[in-house]
């Protein structure tokens, strides 16, 4: 059974600061990886999605990487800015192969001007 | 395109009563997605369809939880007789294939009281 671990579950940093949001996953067998981001009350904005064959993803501020073999995912934000400031959730399939996925409970980011 | 549309966005309903959210996913996603989703947590999967066949179940869908995909187009998720527990965000999600991202609605709120 595949369960996803985010590490920390909340965070707080002043403008301007790099960060970096840890998500790990058990079953190391999956067909991808995919970053969302989820502003109070709404529903999930689809950051970067990273296939099992590729080792990192970048789109803007944002640099997610994928370590298969150790479990591991990271989503940089680099020169953070308040509007950032949301939960980040990953997810992965629920078993090996595509099926539906598995999220963690998310990092809850808030940037302070 | 005007992405995943999810109606109502709001819902208060009294226990007991039964309710149907409503998913109209991107026209040509062939892949429809129900989660669940309650404070501090990340979604939880419930079913998903492949156009108009329901290929998976969570154990979380209990028998007071319907989902249907006619014509495999938009989708409808039903509870009856509702339980204060069924109090949460109900997220739809569409994709076009395996392996593509996610793309989400702004989900429905359930309040039962």
């Amino acid at each position: 059974k595949q369960e996803v671990t985010q590490i920390p579950a909340a965070l707080s940093v002043p403008e301007g600061e790099n960060l970096v949001l840890n998500c790990s996953f058990t079953d190391s067998a999956i067909y991808n990886l995919q970053w969302f981001r989820q502003d109070p009350g709404k529903g999930l904005t689809s950051l970067l999605l990273i296939q099992s064959s590729q080792r990192e993803q970048t789109s803007g501020r944002l640099n997610a990487s994928l370590d298969k073999s150790s479990g591991r995912s990271t989503l940089y934000i680099a020169a953070s800015q308040p509007g950032d400031s949301a939960t980040y959730l990953c997810a992965v399939p629920l078993n090996s192969g595509n099926t539906p996925l598995v999220f963690g409970k998310g990092t809850r980011l808030s940037v302070i001007a | 395109d005007t992405g995943v549309s999810q109606n109502p966005r709001h819902k208060i309903t009294k226990r007991g009563q039964n309710v149907t959210f409503r998913c109209d996913p991107i026209s040509e996603h062939n892949r429809l997605y129900w989660y669940r989703q309650t404070l501090g947590q990340g979604p939880e999967f419930l079913t998903y369809f492949q156009n108009e066949a329901q290929l998976e179940k969570s154990r979380l869908l209990s028998d007071r939880f319907s989902a249907e995909r006619p014509k495999g187009s938009f989708s409808t998720l039903e509870i009856q007789r509702t339980e204060q527990g069924d109090s949460a965000m109900y997220l739809c999600a569409s994709s076009l294939l395996e392996g593509q991202a996610y793309t989400f609605g702004s989900g429905t709120r359930l309040t039962v009281v």
